[in-house]
Parts: C-alpha cells; sequence; structure tokens
C-alpha cells in the first residue's frame, strides 16, 4: 500500500505568488515526522522542513510552512512569495515511529514546480 | 554541507557486469542508507546500515547487496547489472545528535550517481 500519495505530478505558479504542494500520508503509528525535501535541476536533495506528529503547531522555515492536518492524515508544503529559484521536484517523505537519528524515509512520487515570471 | 562523497558521479556498464558504487562520509554517522530515485516513484530505499557489518533490506533490494566494513564506507553493489537497475542512486546518512534538534530528523543526501546499463 503507498504511504506517501502526492497527487500532483507538476504544477505552476506565477512569481511573488504563494502555491500549496498536497501530499498525503497512511501511517498506523503514533508516532511518526513527516518531511519535505526539494530536488532542483542540479539534483541534489535539499531538506527544508519537518513536522512531528506529536507538533502542535504547524512548522515553519522562513516561506516555507507546512499545513498539517493529522485527523486527514495530509502534510501540505505551502511556499509563499514564489521565486524563480523555486522551480524544482518537491519530495513529501514520512519516517514510522521514534528517529533517535534513524531515519529510513518513504517517500511520495514528487511534484514538479516551475514558477512563471 | 554534510561531507558525503559518491563515487563514481556518473558510471555507464553493459548488461550482466558487477557494478560497486562507493558512499563515503567524514562526519561519523551511524545510519547509512542507499536509495534509488526513478520517475514516478520516488526515492526508494535499497539497503540501509545501522553500524559496521549491520545492515539490512530496504523496499527494493533484489539484485543489490551491500557491505559496510568502517563507519565512513557504505558499498553498494550490483552483482550482475541489469537495464532496469539504470536509476540515479543516493546515499544518506543521519545521527541522533546533541543538542536535540530537528537535525536529528534529517536525512543528508549525497550529490548521486547516474548509473546508465546498456
Amino acid at each position: 500500500a503507498q504511504k506517501i500519495t502526492q497527487t500532483q505530478p507538476g504544477m505552476f505558479v506565477q512569481e511573488k505568488e504563494a502555491v500549496t504542494l498536497d501530499c498525503t500520508y497512511d501511517t498506523s503509528d503514533q508516532s511518526y515526522g513527516l518531511f519535505w525535501y526539494k530536488q532542483p535541476s542540479s539534483g541534489e536533495m535539499i531538506f527544508l522542513i519537518y513536522q512531528g506528529s506529536y507538533d502542535e503547531q504547524n512548522a515553519t522555515e522562513g516561506r516555507y510552512s507546512l499545513n498539517f492536518q493529522k485527523a486527514r492524515k495530509s502534510a501540505n508544503l505551502v511556499i509563499s512569495a514564489s521565486q524563480l529559484g523555486d522551480s524544482a521536484m518537491y519530495f513529501c517523505a514520512m519516517r514510522e515511529g521514534f528517529s533517535g537519528g534513524y531515519n529510513k524515509l518513504i517517500f511520495g512520487a514528487g511534484t514538479r514546480l516551475a514558477v512563471h515570471p | 554541507d554534510a561531507g558525503i562523497t559518491q563515487s563514481p558521479r556518473h558510471k555507464v556498464t553493459e548488461t550482466g557486469t558487477p557494478v560497486t558504487l562507493r558512499c563515503h562520509q567524514t562526519e561519523n554517522h551511524r545510519y547509512m542508507y542507499w536509495y534509488r530515485q526513478d520517475p514516478g516513484h520516488g526515492l526508494r530505499l535499497i539497503h540501509y546500515s545501522y553500524g559496521v557489518k549491520d545492515t539490512d533490506k530496504g523496499e527494493v533490494s533484489d539484485g543489490y547487496s551491500v557491505s559496510r566494513s568502517k563507519t565512513e564506507d557504505f558499498l553498494l553493489t550490483l552483482e550482475s547489472a541489469t537495464s532496469s537497475q539504470t536509476s540515479v542512486y543516493f546515499c544518506a546518512i543521519s545521527d541522533f545528535m546533541l543538542p536535540i534538534s530537528t537535525t536529528n530528523e534529517k536525512l543528508f543526501f549525497g550529490s548521486g550517481t547516474q548509473l546508465s546499463v546498456l
């Protein structure tokens, strides 16, 4: 069964506007972590943001925020004020269980975001 | 940036030949992982290690073996490469660090190896 679902293969947004990338997950664990990574055309994987299942506040990192809706099992990434450099592939990922530094992640298929001037 | 070096960065090989990819880290992290990236599948875990000589299978381990004889090196071997193993391979590392922070919840990735099996 697919654990992480990203239903948008591709998205586009106008520069300076906000965009939401969708991610839903499936787990029976009470403790888990949700991640977003960015992969620009150069290929490296860049960590963006993390949300723990017990965190009550939505995570934020600069222009990135994670809209965590536990009951719906969704962890959408919101990018505010999009920039041309945000054009990339974005992956949602999940770690089941407590970390302790051990992070065996399950990834979604990714969403390719294009930012238009 | 985490000190992770993958070698080679690019490799073209023929079906049936053995291939070894190397991941070297300078962070002394306990956990190491090999992922492959394919369009439509995201990244899928091949094998991982939780210490020297301690390894286990991931989601897509068939056709792959690994070895970790030193903390800093994690080798991925394709015993007899097939065209279905054409992919981008990523090594990643993680560990528990003090002070406690979000850093403990991260995977740090290498730059990837593009492998083409003809």
